[in-house]
């Protein structure tokens, strides 16, 4: 089975701080995400990566940058967290762009 | 542009109770389809799928018939469980290029014993 593994379940952070998610899968994909997800508004995709040191904005890029050093492992930065960037991360990968996604069990970030 | 509507929720049902969940999409092309599962606390994992017109994808006692005369793909239990509490999640993929999975806005069902 595919595992994608988030470093961190919960975080609490302080505004004006570098935030680091980190994502990391074991089955070789091309592809990885990183999606925010919010009560009433969905999954919300913020960076995906096609191929290692490959990047590209997604939906709501504001705020945030993304790392693809080795092909495993995918950063989410958030340079200076601020309370809005409150939110639950999800990060995914896959091997196609048209197959399935395979979801980590999510960071719930606080920003205070 | 592409794009998923499902029902809004949240749908309450009691145990042994039929479930639908309703989902329609705008695509170019033939997209793949998907529902995908969000138990508490956990990330989203995939139900099921249906990569082509009339496909029936299956899971769990899960359904989902991939109908594109009407653009639909709705999600039928014959008789659910407690232990179906979750958010669902309708999605499609394009076949050809892209790398985006369009999600619905995920609808939330609610089990009573």
């Amino acid at each position: 089975d595919v595992k994608v593994t988030q470093s961190s379940r919960y975080l609490v952070k302080r505004t004006g701080e570098k935030v680091f998610l980190e994502c990391v899968q074991d089955m070789d994909h091309e592809n990885m995400f990183w999606y925010r997800q919010d009560p009433g508004l969905g999954l919300r995709l913020i960076y995906f990566s096609y191929d290692v040191k490959m990047k590209e904005k997604g939906d709501i890029p504001e705020g945030y940058s993304v790392s693809r050093e080795k092909k495993e492992r995918f950063s989410l930065i958030l340079e200076s967290a601020s309370t809005n960037q409150t939110s639950m991360y999800l990060c995914a990968s896959n091997p196609r762009g048209y197959q399935p996604q395979h979801f980590g069990d999510g960071t719930r970030l606080s920003i205070l | 542009g592409n794009s998923v509507t499902q029902m809004e929720g949240p749908v309450t049902l009691s145990e042994e109770a039929f479930l639908t969940i309703n989902c329609t999409y705008t695509a170019t092309g033939y997209p793949s389809l998907f529902w995908y599962v969000q138990y508490p606390g956990e990330g989203l994992q995939l139900l099921l799928k249906a990569t082509k017109a009339d496909d029936k994808g299956s899971n769990k006692g899960f359904e989902a018939t991939y109908r594109k005369e009407t653009t639909s793909f709705h999600l039928e239990k014959g008789s659910v469980q407690v232990s179906d509490s979750a958010v669902y999640f309708c999605a499609l993929n394009r076949n050809t290029g892209g790398f985006k999975t369009i999600f619905g806005a995920g609808t939330r069902l609610f089990v009573k014993a």
